[in-house]
C-alpha cells in the first residue's frame, strides 16, 4: 500500500540551529512527495515538492531531495528562526487524481 | 487569486445532529479534496471530487458524503454525528492532474457534544 512515515516528535531546536526531519515512504506506483507546513489555527501550506527521482524541492531556505533508491524525502533547513515553529507534514501522491497520503507530522519549536 | 474558503470556520453539534461543511476553491481548480485531522489519526483522506464526481474516496463510513456544483464548489455532510466526528475538516483543491499539488483551506472545526 501507500503510507509515509515521519520522524516523531516534538522537536525543539535553538535559533541558527540546523534541522532535519526524517520522512520515508512506501508507494505502489511512482509518487510526488511534497512537505507542507501548519501554522496554529491554520490550514497547511506547500512547503516544497519534488515529482521525480533525484528532483530537489527547495523554499524559504528549506530543502528537500527525492531519492527513490533508500525511498526517502528528508527536510533539512541550514539555520532555522523562531518563525520556523510550526507542525510540518509529509505526504505523498501516487493515485489517479490527488488522494494524498500524510505522515502523522513534525512539530517543531524554536527557541531564541 | 483567492485561497481555498471554507465555511463555517467553527461548528458546535450534538450528537446525531447532520451538519454540511462548504469549500469553495480557488478559481480554476475543478479537484476538491476532503480531509479529517485529528490529534489521534491525523490527517485522513475522505475523498476527491472532480467535475462533479467523486473520483477517490477514503475508508470513511457512509455517514460521510459530499458533492460538488458545476462551478467547482463543494459541500461535505455528516449524518448522524458521533462524538468521534469531532475534528478540523481541510478541503483543498487542484487543477485536476495526476499527483499535483493541493491548496489548502483553513479548515471547518466541528465540534461534537
Amino acid at each position: 500500500g501507500n503510507s509515509v512515515t515521519q520522524m516523531e516528535g516534538p522537536v525543539t531546536l535553538s535559533e541558527e540551529a540546523f534541522l532535519t526531519i526524517n520522512c520515508t515512504y512506501t508507494a505502489t506506483g511512482y509518487p510526488s512527495l511534497f512537505w507542507y507546513v501548519q501554522y496554529p489555527g491554520e490550514g497547511l501550506q506547500l512547503l516544497l515538492k519534488a515529482t521525480k527521482a533525484d528532483d530537489k524541492g527547495s523554499n524559504k531556505g528549506f530543502e528537500a531531495t527525492y531519492r527513490k533508491e533508500t525511498t526517502s524525502f528528508h527536510l533539512e533547513k541550514g539555520s532555522v528562526q523562531v518563525s520556523d515553529s510550526a507542525v510540518y507534514f509529509c505526504a505523498l501522491s501516487v493515485s489517479t487524481g490527488n488522494q494524498f497520503y500524510f505522515g502523522t507530522g513534525t512539530s517543531l519549536t524554536v527557541i531564541p | 487569486k483567492a485561497g481555498v474558503t471554507q465555511t463555517p470556520r467553527y461548528l458546535i453539534k450534538t450528537r446525531g445532529q447532520q451538519v454540511t461543511l462548504s469549500c469553495s476553491p480557488i478559481s480554476g481548480h475543478r479537484s476538491v479534496s476532503w480531509y479529517q485531522q485529528t490529534p489521534g489519526q491525523g490527517l485522513q483522506f475522505l475523498f476527491e471530487y472532480f467535475s462533479e464526481t467523486q473520483r477517490n474516496k477514503g475508508n470513511f463510513p457512509g455517514r460521510f458524503s459530499g458533492r460538488q456544483f458545476s462551478n467547482s464548489r463543494s459541500e461535505m455532510n455528516v449524518s448522524t454525528l458521533e462524538l468521534g466526528d469531532s475534528a478540523l475538516y481541510l478541503c483543498a483543491s487542484s487543477l485536476g492532474g495526476n499527483r499535483e499539488t493541493q491548496y489548502f483551506g483553513p479548515g471547518t472545526r466541528l465540534l461534537v457534544l
